[in-house]
């Protein structure tokens, strides 16, 4: 079945640091994919999409290009801040399964000052 | 804000009582959802109903029995819960349900429910 690997963390940068977060994918069909994003004590929001391959979704400063030869959503941001400490999570949608929605096990980011 | 809304944000209860988790949506979505998530995993997906219709269950305990009223409000009611229920009850919606649904689903906070 499909499924979503990413590193697991948790990740500890200082304020400013750039980051990455790898994701990678395995599908049988044609996904769409996500970032989510879950701050202590509340429920997952959007952080970006792209739905089909070489999109790049970005937000916020974060940036994901959808990469179908080495199936991979990789996130990026140039300088994170403190504000920016906590679960991100990879997640792909495939039409093929219909409501098919898998998550990865999701990446703590701490942010210190 | 977020667009769908959960009651109530907070819930302790008794593994005898009978309790109610309520998600309310105003975008026009045809698909909403019922997740479970413990701490430091990722969500679990419980119910799916699609265009009011309840499309996939997850081999979920009976204890937990969705609803869907009409097509903006979603309820999940609990019965003689174990301790180990306790976790981050989760709701979402879709635009569109079934095999048209490859849009990003749209949270609420969720409910935190201890069950003692």
């Amino acid at each position: 079945g499909d499924s979503v690997t990413q590193m697991e963390g948790p990740v500890t940068l200082s304020e400013e640091a750039f980051l990455t977060i790898n994701c990678t994918y395995t599908a049988t069909g044609y996904p769409s994919l996500f970032w989510y994003v879950q701050y202590p004590g509340e429920g997952l929001q959007l952080l970006l999409k792209a739905t089909k391959a070489d999109d790049k979704g970005s937000n916020k400063g974060f940036e994901a290009t959808y990469r179908k030869e080495t199936t991979s959503f990789h996130l990026e941001k140039g300088s994170v801040q403190v504000s920016d400490s906590a679960v991100y999570f990879c997640a792909l949608s495939d039409s093929n399964y219909g409501q098919n929605f898998v998550f990865g096990p999701g990446t703590r980011l701490s942010v210190l000052p | 804000d977020t667009e769908v809304t959960q009651t109530p944000k907070h819930l302790v209860m008794g593994m005898t009582n009978k309790k109610s988790l309520k998600c309310e949506q105003h975008m026009g979505h045809r698909a909403m959802y019922w997740y479970k998530q413990k701490a430091k995993k990722p969500p679990e997906l419980m119910f799916v109903y699609s265009y009011e219709k309840l499309s996939i269950n997850e081999s979920v305990p009976s204890r937990f029995s969705p609803e869907c009223p009409n097509s903006s409000l979603l309820n999940l009611h609990l019965h003689a819960l174990q301790p180990e229920d306790s976790a981050l009850y989760l709701c979402a919606s879709s635009a569109r349900g079934g095999r048209d649904n490859t849009g990003e689903l749209f949270f609420g906070e969720g409910s935190r429910l201890t069950v003692l």
